[in-house]
């Protein structure tokens, strides 16, 4: 079956801190991997994707690169910010992008 | 535009009622799909909806079920409800719900259960 498992939260940085939040996943299927980031209140927003194999997803400084070999997708940022403080979860869908298979999630707080 | 639109936004019923929710999705959406995130279990998927068809299932009982209309809006109810249904039900909409599509989600509808 299909299930992802993230690093256990919460975490807590000092600005302008290296992140790393650690997603690894099994499927069936060859899927599509997800980042998604919950803000306080708010719904889940799609941070980045990948598609296929070695492929890289990027914004707001954020990346990730799909790794069939270790089933990986790890979320890493340079230097975090406070504005960053929020719930990243790592998902998978092996049908579609509103199928999808989520991690627990992980808390990031971002100390000045 | 306008994003996914979630109502109620906050809704409290009583054990063994029952309840229906509704989503709009962003216009041109063809697909939506509903997920319950709770502390415990996390976000799990409960189904799919795309061209008033359900194309995808969770693994939740048939308690919960849910329809969507010729506009792509969809309902999702739970009928004899349990205190552990207490959660946030989030509703996501997308084009097609292809791989290279992007789901969108709305800000959620927390219901507890008293």
């Amino acid at each position: 079956g299909n299930s992802v498992t993230q690093m256990e939260g919460p975490a807590t940085l000092s600005e302008e801190a290296f992140l790393t939040i650690n997603c690894t996943y099994t499927a069936t299927g060859y899927p599509s991997l997800f980042w998604y980031v919950q803000y306080p209140g708010e719904g889940l927003q799609l941070l980045l994707k990948a598609t296929k194999a070695d492929d890289k997803g990027s914004n707001k400084g954020f990346e990730a690169t799909y790794r069939k070999e270790t089933t990986s997708f790890h979320l890493e940022k340079g230097s975090v910010q406070v504005s960053d403080s929020a719930v990243y979860f790592c998902a998978l869908s092996d049908t579609g992008a509103n199928n999808l298979f989520f991690g627990t999630g992980t808390r990031l707080t971002v100390i000045p | 535009k306008a994003g996914v639109t979630q109502t109620p936004r906050y809704l409290i019923k009583t054990r063994g009622q029952q309840v229906t929710l509704s989503c709009s999705p962003i216009s041109g959406h063809r697909s939506v799909s509903w997920y319950q995130q709770t502390p415990g279990q996390g976000l799990q998927f409960l189904f799919e909806y795309f061209s008033e068809t359900q194309r995808n299932k969770g693994n939740f009982p048939g308690r919960f079920s849910g329809r969507q209309f010729s506009n792509s809006r969809s309902e999702m109810n739970v009928s004899t409800l349990e205190l552990g249904d207490s959660a946030l039900y989030l509703c996501a909409s997308s084009w097609a719900g292809g791989r290279n599509t992007e789901a969108f989600f709305g800000q959620g509808t927390r219901l507890t259960v008293v």
